[in-house]
C-alpha cells in the first residue's frame, strides 16, 4: 500500500461521538487525500491537502474537517458522527508532478 | 450528477475469457483515466492508466482502449485468471494532483 498506514483499521463508534481517522504516509508526497467508499458510489472526495497547513474541500466534505501539520500525517475528523457516514475511508497521496494516486489500506468506520 | 458511468455492476467470465468493463464521461476537461483493482478488505491498487493522446495501452493481459470522440473507455483483461476477481473502478483526473472522479465499480468473478 506505498508506504500509507492508516489508524484505527476498525471503529464503532454512537452517534453524536467526534471520531479522528489518521493517515501517514512515509513517501514524502506532497498531496493527500481522504475518500469515502460507498457500494455503488466508487469513491468520493471528501477534503485533500497539497500541502501542510494547505487543505480544501471535496465533493462530500459536510460533516467532516481535516488538518495536516506534517508532510506525513493527514486526520480526518467527524466533529458528531452520524449514521451517514458509515463507510470505508481511504486516505491516497499523490506527488504534485504526477497524476497517479497511491490508496491505504482503509479504515472501516461503522456508526451505530 | 455523476460524471463517470460505469458497466456492468457486475460480471462472471469463465477462466481464459475475456472480460470487459465500459466507463462513459461528461467532463471534456478529464484528461488521465486510471483503472484501479480492488480486492476484498484492501485499497485500490493503481492497475493501468491512459491519457487521451492515445486511443489504446496495453499492460500484460491488461488494455485500456480511449475513445474520445465517444467520451468512453474500456477495460479489456485477456486470458482472465480466477485470481482476477476482484473489484475494477475507473476513475477520470483533469492535471496532475487534482480529485479522482470514480465510477460506481464493477465486481468481476472468474470460474474456473
Amino acid at each position: 500500500d506505498a508506504g500509507i498506514t492508516q489508524s484505527p483499521r476498525h471503529k464503532v463508534t454512537e452517534t453524536g461521538t467526534p471520531v479522528t481517522l489518521r493517515c501517514h504516509q512515509t513517501e514524502n508526497h506532497r498531496y493527500m487525500y481522504w475518500y469515502r467508499q460507498d457500494p455503488g458510489h466508487g469513491l468520493r472526495l471528501i477534503h485533500y491537502s497539497y500541502g501542510v497547513k494547505d487543505t480544501d474541500k471535496g465533493e462530500v466534505s459536510d460533516g467532516y474537517s481535516v488538518s495536516r501539520s506534517k508532510t506525513e500525517d493527514f486526520l480526518l475528523t467527524l466533529e458528531s458522527a452520524t449514521s451517514s457516514q458509515t463507510s470505508v475511508y481511504f486516505c491516497a497521496i499523490s506527488e504534485v508532478t504526477t497524476y497517479e494516486q497511491y490508496f491505504g489500506p482503509g479504515t472501516r468506520l461503522t456508526v451505530t | 450528477q455523476q460524471q463517470v458511468k460505469q458497466s456492468p455492476q457486475s460480471l462472471i467470465v469463465q477462466k481464459g475469457g475475456i472480460s470487459i468493463i465500459n466507463c462513459a464521461y461528461e467532463n471534456t476537461a478529464f484528461d488521465y483515466f486510471p483503472w484501479y483493482q480492488q480486492f476484498p478488505g484492501k485499497g485500490p491498487a493503481l492497475l493501468i492508466a491512459i491519457r487521451p493522446d492515445v486511443s489504446e495501452k496495453k499492460e500484460g493481459r491488461f488494455t485500456i482502449s480511449f475513445n474520445k470522440s465517444a467520451k468512453q473507455f474500456s477495460l479489456h483483461i485477456m486470458d482472465s485468471q480466477p485470481g482476477d476477481s476482484a473489484t475494477y473502478f475507473c476513475a477520470a483526473s483533469k492535471n496532475a494532483g487534482n480529485m479522482l472522479t470514480f465510477g460506481g465499480g464493477t465486481r468481476l468473478m472468474v470460474k474456473p
